[in-house]
């Protein structure tokens, strides 16, 4: 079974809207923690957030923001007022005790803002 | 800061070649990995290191081998090239599991 699922292969809106990218996760670990990371079309990796599984606190970031959801297992990233420069694969990612604190990553969502 | 830089950006191997892949990072961190990324897919993880001398296997180490001999380096060594191993490669560091990683720009690798 997947332990990082990114249901959302690909997503394509409109600038300006907002728009949400799903991640849900699955650990036995009681201690874990959440990563996002971005991958614009020049193909570096960039990383976004880290979360740790004591802190449900939502976060936002400028237009970025983050819903951790522990009753879901779910750590989604919404973008509000979305711009052309937002275009990129997003992954996200779980790093577990029970995987030695190796990063194990979702499959990605490629998003496409269009003008 | 360069941060973590790679070399080469591209390189063409025949079938039974050999390469190295170059990674150093200038951050002073403990913690280095090597990933894969094949085609619409996420990383996959070949090794890595927990400090100078010390290495270990990720997820998908076979044809590869790795050395860290100083804080900085931890080259990827691939033998015996299969177009198999055709993919992008990311070295990446960070100052343990439970934090974020920096990755470098990568190196786009073909097997023919």
């Amino acid at each position: 079974a997947q332990k990082v699922t990114q249901a959302q292969t690909e997503i394509s809106v409109v600038e300006k809207e907002d728009v949400t990218l799903d991640c849900v996760y699955e650990t036995r670990d009681t201690t874990y923690y959440l990563f996002w990371y971005k991958q614009p079309p020049s193909g570096e990796l960039v990383f976004l957030i880290r979360r740790n599984s004591f802190d449900e606190q939502n976060e936002i970031s400028g237009r970025y923001s983050w819903n951790f959801q522990k009753s879901t297992s779910s750590f989604n990233f919404t973008i509000t007022a979305s711009q052309v420069v937002d275009s990129a694969v997003y992954f996200c990612a779980l790093s577990e005790e029970d995987s030695n604190y190796q990063l194990i990553w979702g499959a990605g969502t490629k998003l496409i803002i269009k003008p | 800061n360069a941060g973590v830089t790679q070399t080469p950006k591209f390189r063409i191997l025949k079938i039974g070649q050999s390469m190295t892949l170059q990674c150093t990072q200038d951050m002073n961190h403990n913690y280095m990995y090597w990933y894969r990324q094949d085609p619409g897919m996420g990383l996959k993880l070949i090794y890595y290191s927990v400090g100078a001398g010390i290495t270990d296997k990720g997820e998908v180490p076979n044809g590869y081998n790795v050395s860290r001999s100083t804080t900085e380096d931890f080259p990827l060594r691939l033998e015996l090239a299969a177009p198999s191993q055709t993919s992008v490669y990311f070295c990446a560091s960070g100052t343990g599991g439970v934090y974020e990683q920096y990755f470098g720009p990568g190196t786009r690798l073909t097997v023919t």
